[in-house]
């Protein structure tokens, strides 16, 4: 059971926008950044968001992130076939002084 | 260029040791606020992060599994080694290390992963 709480799946048509909540505590989301993953079928995991919403270089405007609380949301905009994949949430837990995940969630562009 | 490259043994039998290898090239390990970690993923589950070991030698572990993990560093070949003891099944899964930069809550860099299957 993962320490921070994510939908196993959402879809959506092509263009659309689907958003992924990633929910924690105060002592990972609520006082720590939290990261987002795009793990493509049988690839590793690429940064795609950090410090909650900052994009690293090559990621395409069309992903964003927020947080507020101790929650976290990823939102991707124009849905591309190629965006299907598993995302997951990360951050620090300062109560356990360890590394959390979300257990991943599914994208589907229908 | 920063590249991350897994290596270790594909199979592994039932209450034995495993011992993976992270090269790393594009950075040092000893490099002020380094550090690169050690994450796992059962085929069709989740990510787990496992350990991660910083430029200064300070580590920190899975709290349920930090009674079986140790990492480590050698800085004169850029690397970093996990020891995990005592395998079971349910360690089978592909493992991956990443770079993580201290106070910086995220992983930039990862490697492709390498599969560990745990069987007699």
């Amino acid at each position: 059971q993962s320490v921070l709480t994510q939908p196993p799946s959402v879809s959506a048509a092509p263009g659309q926008k689907v958003t992924i909540s990633c929910s924690g505590a105060s002592s990972n989301i609520g006082n720590n950044f939290v990261s987002w993953y795009q793990q493509l079928p049988g690839a590793a995991p690429k940064l795609l968001i950090y410090e909650a919403a900052k994009r690293p270089s090559g990621i395409p405007d069309r992903f964003s992130g927020s947080k507020s609380g101790a929650s976290a949301t990823l939102a991707i905009s124009g849905l591309q076939a190629d965006d299907e994949a598993d995302y997951y949430c990360g951050t620090w837990d300062s109560r356990l002084s360890a590394e959390v995940f979300g257990g991943g969630t599914k994208l589907t562009v229908l | 260029q920063i590249t991350l490259k897994e290596s270790g043994p594909t199979v592994v039998k039932p209450t034995q040791t495993l011992t993976l290898t992270c090269s790393v090239s594009g950075f040092g390990v000893s490099g002020s606020g380094v550090g690169v970690a050690w994450i796992r993923q059962p085929p069709g589950k989740a990510l787990e992060w496992l350990a991660v070991i910083y430029w200064d030698d300070d580590k920190y572990y899975s709290p349920s599994l930090k009674s079986r993990l140790t990492v480590t560093k050698d800085t004169s070949k850029n690397q970093v080694v996990l020891t995990m003891t005592n395998v079971d099944p349910v360690d089978t899964a592909t493992y991956y290390c990443a770079r993580r930069r201290w106070r910086k809550f995220y992983f930039d860099y990862w490697g492709q992963g390498t599969l560990v299957t745990v069987s007699s």
